[in-house]
């Protein structure tokens, strides 16, 4: 089983659906949780980080069950440039350990 | 604030070859990382700086891989002798440290390697 495991993809919506995506991890002492976006042959940048029970920012929001060891990402009213790989990480401090998913592609359409 | 900047994007040599990647991190953060993605893969952990010291090279594939962070600022990862299961983009990210927000890494462009 992978540390983190994300959603297979890919994911197709119209603009302004709603998409959910989840993540697992299977480290308990995993630490803090972060959503990357990742555009085609481009570096991953910070979408968002998730500490606590999670965070909105505008159209997106995070969610951390650590109960079930799991975080999901909620994209609202998707638009034409949310279209890429959406990264889920797990950083483990005791170790400055740091796990990627596999990533989950997002295509949004007119 | 300028953010991480690698060295070279793009990089083609034969098998065999040395190439040397460079990192420079954010001025001010202690932490370093260097990732690699092979084609059709995920993101893997290669190894963490603090400062000059390595805290974690367990990601390193073999003896054939060398980094390096001498003073603590700018990085470099020698590849010697290169071979074809190295090509792939090799990313590097640097934190701040522990802590809210500071654990937060932010990536280089990537340096794109191909080995033929």
């Amino acid at each position: 089983r992978k540390e983190v495991e994300q959603d297979p993809g890919p994911f197709n919506v119209p603009e302004g659906a709603t998409v959910a995506f989840n993540c697992t991890y299977s480290n308990s002492a995993s630490q803090s949780f972060f959503w990357y976006r990742q555009d085609c042959r481009k570096e991953p940048k910070l979408l968002m980080s998730v500490y606590s029970s999670g965070n909105e920012d505008g159209r997106f929001t995070a969610q951390l069950n650590r109960a079930s060891q799991y975080i999901s990402l909620l994209i609202r009213d998707s638009k034409l440039s949310d279209s890429a790989t959406y990264l889920c990480v797990v950083f483990w401090a005791g170790g400055f350990k740091t796990i990627f998913g596999a990533g989950t592609r997002l295509f949004v359409k007119a | 604030e300028a953010g991480v900047t690698q060295f070279p994007s793009h990089s083609v040599i034969e098998k065999g070859q040395t190439v040397t990647l460079r990192c420079d991190p954010i001025s001010g953060h202690d932490n370093l990382y260097w990732y690699r993605r092979v084609m059709g893969k995920e993101i893997k952990f290669l190894l963490h700086f603090v400062k000059e010291s390595k805290q974690d090279e367990s990601g390193m594939p073999n003896n054939r891989f060398l980094a390096e962070r001498t003073g603590g600022t700018y990085s470099t990862l020698k590849v010697q002798p290169a071979e074809l299961e190295d090509s792939g983009v090799y990313f590097c990210a640097s934190s701040q440290g522990l802590g809210a927000l500071k654990e937060t890494q932010y990536f280089g462009p990537g340096t794109r390697l191909l080995v033929l």
